[in-house]
């Protein structure tokens, strides 16, 4: 089993809708949880770190599912920018070196 | 204001001749990490540098070593390149190694194995 799964997608929604990934990990005591942006051909950028108690950030909602190891990525109004794949993150280490394991991402292609 | 780069952006070797690659920060960060990305897959960290003291992934063969000379730079050197190590190659950069903390991307050095 993967550390970390993703659905690879591709994810094909119109401008305006509402469109959700999960992520799953194996490691019950994994610590932190981002999700990262990755534009074709480009370096990953955090997007969002992820909190037990789920955060917002404008259109962004990321959700934490410890008990059935889950992470989730809510975007809502979806814009032509959105266009990426979203890389689910994981730091399996609960101190010291943080070693970042990360998912093969789900890709979302956003149409007008 | 590049934060982390990399150089070159595009590099093309042949078949077992060795090749190295260049990070530099100005971020002044503590740490900074090498992770091989191929086609469609996902990032792998191979080794990372906490200060001087550099910590290898147990997994990353034996051809790929790594400098830092100071805190700004580091190198990805490559001994003998395989067709199978084409890929992307992606330093990153934390200021410290705590397991919050964010860390941040150069763009990429993308190796060709002719």
């Amino acid at each position: 089993r993967k550390e970390v799964e993703q659905d690879p997608g591709p994810f094909n929604v119109p401008e305006g809708a509402t469109v959700a990934f999960n992520c799953t990990y194996s490691n019950s005591a994994s610590q932190s949880f981002f999700w990262y942006r990755q534009d074709c051909r480009k370096e990953p950028k955090l997007l969002m770190s992820v909190y037990s108690s789920g955060n917002e950030d404008g259109r962004f909602t990321a959700q934490l599912n410890r008990a059935s190891q889950y992470i989730s990525l809510l975007i809502r109004d979806s814009k032509l920018s959105d266009s990426a794949t979203y890389l689910c993150v994981v730091n399996p280490m609960n101190t010291g070196f943080q070693k970042l394991v990360f998912g093969t991402g789900t890709r979302l292609l956003v149409s007008p | 204001d590049a934060m982390v780069i990399q150089n070159p952006r595009y590099q093309v070797t042949q078949f077992g001749k060795p090749v190295t690659l260049s990070c530099s920060q100005t971020l002044n960060h503590n740490v900074m990490y090498w992770y091989q990305q191929k086609s469609s897959q996902a990032p792998k960290l191979l080794f990372h540098y906490y200060d001087k003291d550099f910590n290898n992934e147990a997994d990353t063969p034996d051809n790929f070593q790594s400098r830092r000379p100071n805190t700004s730079f580091c190198f990805l050197d490559i001994r003998s390149p395989g067709l199978g190590d084409a890929a992307m190659y992606l330093c990153a950069t934390s200021k410290w190694a705590d397991t919050t903390d964010t860390q941040y991307f150069g763009p990429g050095t993308r190796l060709t194995v002719l």
